[in-house]
């Protein structure tokens, strides 16, 4: 049984440009939360998707948009890069309905913005 | 609003030795509190996890208990390994349901000696 599979593992771009990073939940979860995990930090809430529309969001601003599938995987995407966009960005999934309150982090896209 | 506060490391202990990382917590309601765990170049995995006041979570001879009281879920070993070398993450969920954000407080990085 697959886990969370993200991709790419690592990636390279330029300040103003755009990247797209993408996650497949693990098998039987149909929610996808992503985190943004900078150096010698704890990951911080960036937003979470169910039934293909963003439920809830964290502090951060409009350049952070993402999208759902109907087979449950999901895109972030992050426009006109900054430097202090370069973070470990996490893929963490779960099953709404499940009182077991655990989600299943991937093992993350590392960006770095040169 | 939420939040989680863990002592500073890096906590550095030679093999057998008794492993405590605090972590405290500020939250409205009853939360779900979590020990995650983040070996060197890759993701979160879960540790343990307690979901109501006085609950006791363990795994692989780590513990803590969900202390209301105190507003605490102190982690512990009675005796670490090398191979529990790696950063340490306490985290909240507030709320009962699915839409509930992870809160992380900023880690506690352990080294264990021989």
């Amino acid at each position: 049984d697959a886990g969370v599979t993200q991709s790419p593992t690592h990636l390279i771009k330029t300040r103003g440009q755009q990247v797209t990073l993408r996650c497949s939940p693990k098998s039987g979860h149909d929610t996808v939360s992503w985190y943004q995990q900078a150096l010698g930090q704890g990951p911080q809430f960036i937003f979470q998707y169910y039934e293909e529309e963003e439920r809830q969001r964290g502090n951060f601003p409009d350049r952070f948009s993402g999208h759902q599938f109907p087979n449950y995987s999901s895109e972030l995407n992050v426009n006109a890069l900054l430097l202090g966009d370069s973070a470990l960005y996490l893929c963490a999934s779960s099953y709404i309905d499940k009182d077991s309150y655990g989600y299943t982090f991937g093992s993350g896209t590392r960006l770095t913005v040169v | 609003g939420n939040s989680v506060t863990q002592m500073e490391g890096p906590v550095t202990l030679s093999e057998e030795a008794f492993l405590t990382i605090n972590c405290t917590y500020t939250a409205t309601g009853y939360p779900s509190l979590f020990w995650y765990v983040q070996y060197p170049g890759e993701g979160l995995q879960l540790l343990l996890k307690a979901t109501k006041a006085d609950d006791k979570g363990s795994n692989k001879g780590f513990e803590a208990t969900y202390r209301k009281e105190t507003t605490s879920f102190h982690l512990e070993k009675g005796s670490v390994q090398v191979s529990d070398s790696a950063v340490y993450f306490c985290a909240l969920r507030g709320g009962n349901t699915g839409f509930q954000k992870l809160v992380f407080g900023t880690g506690t990085r352990l080294l264990v000696s021989p």
